[in-house]
């Protein structure tokens, strides 16, 4: 079993869509929930942290359950910016664990 | 300041040759690692530093050796270029936020291939 696993995608949605990602983790050790944003042929970037009472950025939402080990990632009112491979990330004590990301594609 | 800097962008390796990928970040940060990419798949971490002199493996440290002299500096050496290696490699650095969270700063990428 991956330690960490994503949907698979490709989401293809409409502008306007509401798009939810999930993603499981297999280390129950694991301390700290991380999404990032990768563009094609680009580094990743921090999109948000993941807190256990769940957190809000704009557009975006984060809900994290310890007890299922699940992370979830909520995109409102998708845009065409939002395109690009998303990646769940989970932290062990040192090291960081990425998921294989998920391809979203956000079209007019 | 220019955060974390990655050298060569490109580079093309022949079967057996040597190289060090460069990675410098000025940002003072305690924590760096070191992940490659292949096409379509997510990042698998290579070694990591928790501080200058300190590395540890991670999940694929295989034909790989780092070191961690200062804190600004970790470079990533391949020792005997194989094809399996063709990949993308990114450098990271990140420090404690608050909560604990530890945001990574990433590089540009080093393109790498071995023919």
């Amino acid at each position: 079993r991956k330690e960490v696993e994503q949907d698979p995608g490709p989401f293809n949605v409409p502008e306007g869509a509401t798009v939810a990602f999930n993603c499981t983790y297999s280390n129950s050790a694991s301390q700290s929930f991380f999404w990032y944003r990768q563009d094609c042929r680009k580094e990743p970037k921090l999109l948000m942290s993941v807190y256990s009472s769940g957190n809000e950025d704009g557009r975006f939402t984060a809900q994290l359950n310890r007890a299922s080990q699940y992370i979830s990632l909520l995109i409102r009112d998708s845009k065409l910016s939002d395109s690009a491979t998303y990646l769940c990330v989970v932290k062990g004590n040192n090291d960081m664990r990425f998921g294989a990301g998920t391809r979203l594609t956000v079209k007019p | 300041n220019a955060g974390v800097t990655q050298t060569p962008k490109f580079r093309i390796l022949k079967i057996g040759q040597s190289m060090t990928l460069q990675c410098t970040q000025d940002m003072n940060h305690n924590y760096m690692y070191w992940y490659r990419q292949d096409p379509g798949m997510g990042l698998k971490l290579i070694y990591y530093s928790v501080g200058a002199g300190i590395t540890d493996k991670g999940e694929v440290p295989n034909g790989y050796n780092v070191s961690r002299s200062t804190t600004e500096d970790f470079p990533l050496r391949l020792e005997l270029a194989a094809p399996s290696q063709t990949s993308v490699y990114f450098c990271a650095s990140s420090y404690r936020k608050d909560r604990g969270s530890y945001e990574q700063y990433f590089g540009p990428g080093t393109r790498l291939t071995v023919t």
